[in-house]
């Protein structure tokens, strides 16, 4: 089935230890996002990339930091976690390119806990 | 840049009321605007999304959103709401131009049975 893949799906990592999520889509979108979801403040956007080789940041990128060495992958990495950075991350794609828009197409979530 | 209000925090209802959720967005331009739903413990699914054309836009399990842009909105709205509608619902804005979607902090709905 087509679609995002996370992992982990969930995960309490210690203060100050390292921690990669997973993303991974076999759609051939070239856009792909990661966005963090904390009760009421929505969905915040992290880093995001346009395309394989590029990638920007977002509305809260500071403690993260992300590669697309290809198409289909978009690790987020924490190099030093701490707990504000507890949260439940999801990751998204597009194809940016079609219209019309077909909007995002999100991963099932990781859910972190820094303690 | 980009923002995207939505009125109510948090919803609740009985089966079978109608239901209109505020959203307002800040950008005077052409853009694309979607409403998505998060249901317990799932991630996000588009709801319906406007592009052009008619500004009512229907999308799925009945319910529909209309664009109005001198007002900067684009409410969602369902007639009659059933249980299972109870979920989070995310009004979402982009310019054509740029991929990146920006999201409101979402309208949590409770119906009561």
């Amino acid at each position: 089935i087509a679609g995002i893949t996370q992992a982990p799906t969930s995960q309490i990592l210690a203060a100050g230890r390292r921690m990669t999520l997973r993303c991974t889509q076999d759609m051939r979108h070239n856009a792909m996002y990661w966005y963090r979801q904390d009760l009421g403040l929505g969905l915040r956007l992290i880093h995001y990339s346009n395309t394989a080789g590029t990638t920007g940041k977002g509305e809260v990128p500071d403690g993260y930091s992300v590669s697309r060495a290809n198409t289909d992958d978009f690790p987020l990495t924490l190099a030093s976690a701490v707990p504000s950075q507890t949260s439940v991350y999801f990751c998204a794609s597009s194809e940016s390119r079609a219209y019309p828009p077909f909007g995002y197409t999100f991963g099932s979530g990781t859910r972190l806990t820094v303690v | 840049a980009q923002s995207v209000s939505q009125h109510n925090h948090h919803v609740i209802l009985s089966e079978a009321a109608s239901l209109e959720l505020g959203c307002n967005y800040s950008y005077g331009g052409t853009v694309n605007l979607f409403w998505y739903v998060q249901y317990p413990g799932q991630h996000l699914q588009l709801l319906l999304k406007y592009f052009s054309g008619d500004p009512l836009v229907k999308g799925i399990k009945g319910f529909e959103a209309e664009f109005i842009k001198s007002k900067f909105s684009f409410n969602l709205r369902k007639p009659s709401v059933q249980w299972s509608d109870t979920a989070e619902y995310f009004c979402a804005v982009n310019e054509p131009r740029d991929d990146k979607i920006i999201f409101g902090k979402g309208t949590r709905l409770h119906i009561l049975p």
